[in-house]
């Protein structure tokens, strides 16, 4: 598979909850891109991981929003104490350092958290 | 703070029909502009990507242009077809290296009537 995948590609949760997403990005891409989309908007910046690093957090990222992205492969994105506020769609991309000018982002599916 | 506008928000036309996306944005410092295709509750599809030193794209019937220095680029899509509704984002990335990530406009939703 040469795509971004994510998983869940669906998560209901009951508020107050702790709910963690999966994202594997292209195996070339070294950096890897979080935003969150809710209806009817554009996606928004939320998280930026060149290899392992963490380098840019946006001021929509909370405290109980945490990032990881060990060994510079996959990241986990987790939501702590869940409000109906982060209802949203949750999309990961990725990107090469040194093809990005060619190729741009590439996206995935996303997972749709509902908190209920 | 880098903005994008995109018009009109909602566009609904016939099949067979050539159309134009527009897409705006406040500052012309940026490296490159990306359209995609999102379906509903799915994630985005690329496009197609233009650099900020090029002025056009195309990809089949898809052409988007870039005029960078009055903030906008359009996406033309040519003898439109039922499978092409869809909603269409335009996003900018700025030119201070990967932590500026993309800006995104709120997208055009495209209904092709068969």
């Amino acid at each position: 598979d040469t795509g971004v995948s994510q998983d869940p590609r669906h998560k209901i949760t009951k508020r107050g909850q702790n709910v963690t997403f999966r994202c594997d990005p292209i195996s070339e891409h070294n950096r890897l891109y979080w935003y969150r989309q809710t209806l009817g908007q554009g996606p928004e910046f939320l998280t930026y991981f060149q290899n392992e690093a963490q380098l840019e957090k946006s001021r929509l990222l909370s405290d109980r929003f945490s990032a990881e992205r060990p060994k510079g492969s996959f990241s986990t994105l987790e939501i702590q104490r869940t409000e109906q506020g982060d209802s949203a769609m949750y999309l990961c991309a990725s990107s090469s350092a040194l093809l990005q000018g060619n190729y741009g982002y590439t996206f995935g599916s996303g997972t749709r958290l509902t908190v209920v | 703070k880098q903005e994008v506008t995109q018009i009109p928000a909602a566009l609904s036309v016939p099949e067979g029909e050539n159309l134009v996306l527009n897409c705006s944005f406040t500052d012309s410092a940026i490296y490159n502009l990306q359209w995609f295709r999102q379906d509903p509750g799915k994630g985005l599809t690329s496009l197609l990507l233009i650099q900020s030193s090029q002025r056009e794209q195309t990809s089949g019937r898809l052409n988007a242009s870039l005029d960078k220095s009055s903030g906008r680029s359009t996406l033309y899509i040519a003898a439109s077809q039922p499978g092409d509704s869809a909603t269409y984002l335009c996003a900018v990335k700025g030119t201070g290296g990967g932590a500026d990530g993309l800006t995104f406009g709120k997208g055009t939703h495209l209904i092709i009537q068969p």
